[in-house]
């Protein structure tokens, strides 16, 4: 079947650096997908990674390592407006089309 | 480019009344996608459409009902609320039909909070 795993809450102090971890297990595995979602708001997209290694995107990061299934978030030089849900989502190709599935979210807080 | 909208953003419903929530987007997107967000569960599927005229089941289709007739439209329809369908639903789009290794993030909507008494 298809698992997501991650964290359910992290607090983190402004500035400082913050890892989310994600690990998943599915078949026919498409890529890896991030999520911003914050409270009452619409998710929207931070980053995909479909072969083993880091990308990097301005203060964002995410790795992907396919034979161990699982991903990280690395989020640098925290703000306030970081403090959101981080959802990790893996994208895979059973029948009927492209499908994606979602974890629960990381709420991730931000202290001053 | 509106993107996605939802239509409406809230409703309160009687157990037993119908509904049906509008999805529309303007970008084109072949795949389009009916999500539900329970607290403490993610985002969980309901249904999809991989085209004009077509639909699939997903992960909690039951209770829902949807139609594309028109390839820029996605509909939701509950036949028979229920309190368990109190939720904030979601519906994305997604542009390309098969990109393999391809980035394919969807895009969503602004949600539905809708609330079964």
């Amino acid at each position: 079947g298809q698992n997501i795993d991650q964290p359910t809450e992290m607090t983190a102090t402004e500035g400082a650096i913050v890892q989310i971890n994600c690990t998943y297990q599915t078949s026919g595995f498409n890529g890896l997908f991030w999520y911003q979602q914050h409270a009452g708001e619409a998710p929207t997209f931070l980053s995909y990674n479909v072969l083993d290694g880091l990308e990097e995107k301005g203060r964002f990061s995410s790795f992907l390592s396919r034979s161990k299934g699982y991903s990280y978030l690395l989020l640098k030089e925290l703000q306030m407006k970081d403090s959101a849900s981080y959802l990790c989502a893996v994208s895979h190709t059973l029948t009927g089309g492209f499908k994606t599935i979602f974890g629960a979210g990381t709420r991730l807080f931000v202290k001053a | 480019n509106a993107g996605v909208t939802q239509t409406p953003k809230f409703r309160v419903l009687k157990t037993g009344q119908s509904m049906t929530l509008l999805c529309a987007q303007d970008m084109n997107h072949e795949y389009m996608y009916w999500y539900r967000q329970d607290p403490g569960m993610g985002l969980r599927l309901i249904h999809y459409s991989v085209g004009e005229g077509t639909t699939a089941k997903g992960e909690v289709p039951d209770g829902y009902n949807v139609s594309r007739l028109k390839k820029q439209n996605f509909l939701l329809g509950l036949e028979s609320a229920a309190p368990s369908q109190t939720s904030v639903y979601f519906c994305a789009s997604r542009p390309t039909k098969l990109k393999y290794r391809g980035r394919n993030e969807q895009y969503f909507g602004p949600g539905t909070r809708l609330t079964v008494t």
